[in-house]
């Protein structure tokens, strides 16, 4: 079975810039969660779908930020424009609609703005 | 904010048994425990969760107290593969499905 899968894995943008992050979510879990590591800091958590709608967007730093999963399969998160504390980590987890159920993560798509 | 406490880092020797604690003083009765580890800048591998009885898996055992306030991640024959960073989170149940991670305890496997 098919694990998290995340697009790309490394991304290096110029300031001001767009980037978009994919993220095929485990088939069949309706909860797909977007988090995100910058350089020394904790992972932070920044939203979670259920299936197309947007559960919990508490953790958006600010709307240059804009999570997408049209059709409850895959998300995007897009950077618009990209700024240079936007680096960082972004990683992305699904689970089943089932309460208590385990997240699993995929391996996250290291951004970098230089 | 993290709602739970761990030791920043500890040390264990190759094969023997890891132990690692956490207190979570402020669990809600339909919170769980959950535990996850991440090794260099991988994604976090989920390791085992719990929600008032001990657990096993082929990877770890998780022992909660009776009263729920703390629990302890024991990794039964640790090897040098299992240094890293591993987390302990409380949440699910009505707190939704955020994971709050905190800093979390640095395991070193030694030789």
């Amino acid at each position: 079975e098919a694990g998290v899968t995340q697009f790309p894995s490394h991304s290096v943008i110029e300031k001001g810039q767009t980037v978009t992050l994919r993220c095929d979510p485990i088939s069949g879990h309706d909860n797909l969660y977007w988090y995100r590591r910058v350089m020394g800091k904790e992972i932070k958590f920044l939203l979670h779908f259920v299936k197309e709608s947007k559960q919990d967007e508490s953790g958006m730093p600010n709307n240059r930020f804009l999570a997408e999963r049209t059709g409850g399969t895959y998300s995007t998160l897009k950077v618009q424009p990209a700024e240079l504390e936007d680096s960082g980590v972004y990683f992305c987890a699904s689970s089943p609609l089932i309460v208590g159920a385990e997240a699993f993560f995929g391996q996250g798509t290291r951004l970098t703005v230089v | 904010d993290a709602k739970t406490t761990q030791p920043p880092s500890m040390d264990c020797a190759e094969g023997r048994a890891a132990n690692l604690p956490c207190n979570h003083s402020t669990i809600s009765g339909n919170e769980y425990v959950y535990w996850y580890r991440q090794i260099h800048s991988q994604g976090p591998q989920y390791i085992i969760h719990g929600l008032k009885n001990n657990e096993t898996n082929e990877m770890a055992s998780l022992i909660i107290t009776e009263d729920r306030k703390s629990s302890t991640l024991i990794l039964p024959h640790a090897t040098l593969r299992d240094t890293a960073v591993y987390y302990c989170i409380v949440g699910g149940g009505n707190s939704g499905y955020a994971l709050n991670f905190g800093k979390g305890t640095s395991l070193l496997v030694t030789p």
